[in-house]
């Protein structure tokens, strides 16, 4: 059964570090998405992106977040200059038109 | 705005009870999205299932049912004799469809559910 793909599964940071994160959707799918999940906390969206371009974003998601769909498989997320507020699990989506979100295993992200 | 609640916080049962999850939302638009995933230890968020506003039949599949009633805005999840695999944490999400059907997903804070031997 064809699933979402995250790489690293787990990244260790120092604050101000630029991280990517990267996912691998289901490869028919053409909506694709970024969550994060503060340990302990309830999910929250960060972006949703579409036709090469950023659906709907949240106020998380401000300047120091960016996210690129470099080729036909990868979406990635980028964080320019890390805190040690973005320390968290991070998950990538996809899903189909109209379709449900499947999403990926995660990757958690540890800023010191 | 979108929101959706789940009182429940933790819930410990014995294998073979049946228990219920409880999922309260709002919503302003008249045509939204509901969905149940599983969180287990490894932390994966697995799909369990999606309904749409329209559909109020409920639904069964094995173990799994869920009760959805737009009067209480509540979207139920009950697992019929439990098993130690069930032991996870479950999150119940709502999507608006007012920018499409594939908007974000609102997370309720999720219910610890302990199944023991």
């Amino acid at each position: 059964e064809p699933e979402v793909t995250q790489t690293p599964s787990h990244q260790v940071t120092q604050m101000g570090q630029e991280v990517i994160l990267r996912c691998v959707p289901i490869s028919n799918h053409l909506y694709f998405y970024w969550y994060r999940q503060i340990l302990g906390q309830k999910v929250e969206f960060l972006v949703s992106f579409y036709n090469n371009e950023i659906s709907e974003k949240s106020e998380i998601f401000d300047d120091q977040f960016s996210v690129e769909r470099p080729d036909g498989s990868n979406f990635t997320l980028k964080i320019r200059s890390t805190k040690l507020e973005d320390s968290a699990m991070y998950f990538c989506a996809s899903s189909d038109q109209g379709g449900a979100q499947y999403f990926g295993p995660g990757t958690r992200l540890l800023v010191l | 705005a979108q929101k959706v609640t789940q009182a429940q916080t933790e819930i410990s049962v014995v294998e073979k009870e049946d228990v219920t999850l409880d999922c309260v939302y709002e919503t302003r638009d008249t045509t939204y999205y509901l969905f149940w995933y599983k969180q287990p230890p490894s932390g994966e968020l697995v799909f369990l299932i999606r309904r749409n506003s329209f559909d109020e039949q409920n639904e069964i599949s094995g173990r799994y049912s869920w009760n959805f009633q737009k009067s209480t805005s509540s979207f139920n999840f009950t697992i019929t004799a439990s098993q130690v695999v069930d032991s996870a944490v479950y999150f119940c999400a709502l999507s608006e469809a007012n920018t499409g059907a594939n908007s974000k997903l609102t997370f309720g804070k999720g219910i610890t559910l302990s199944v023991r031997p």
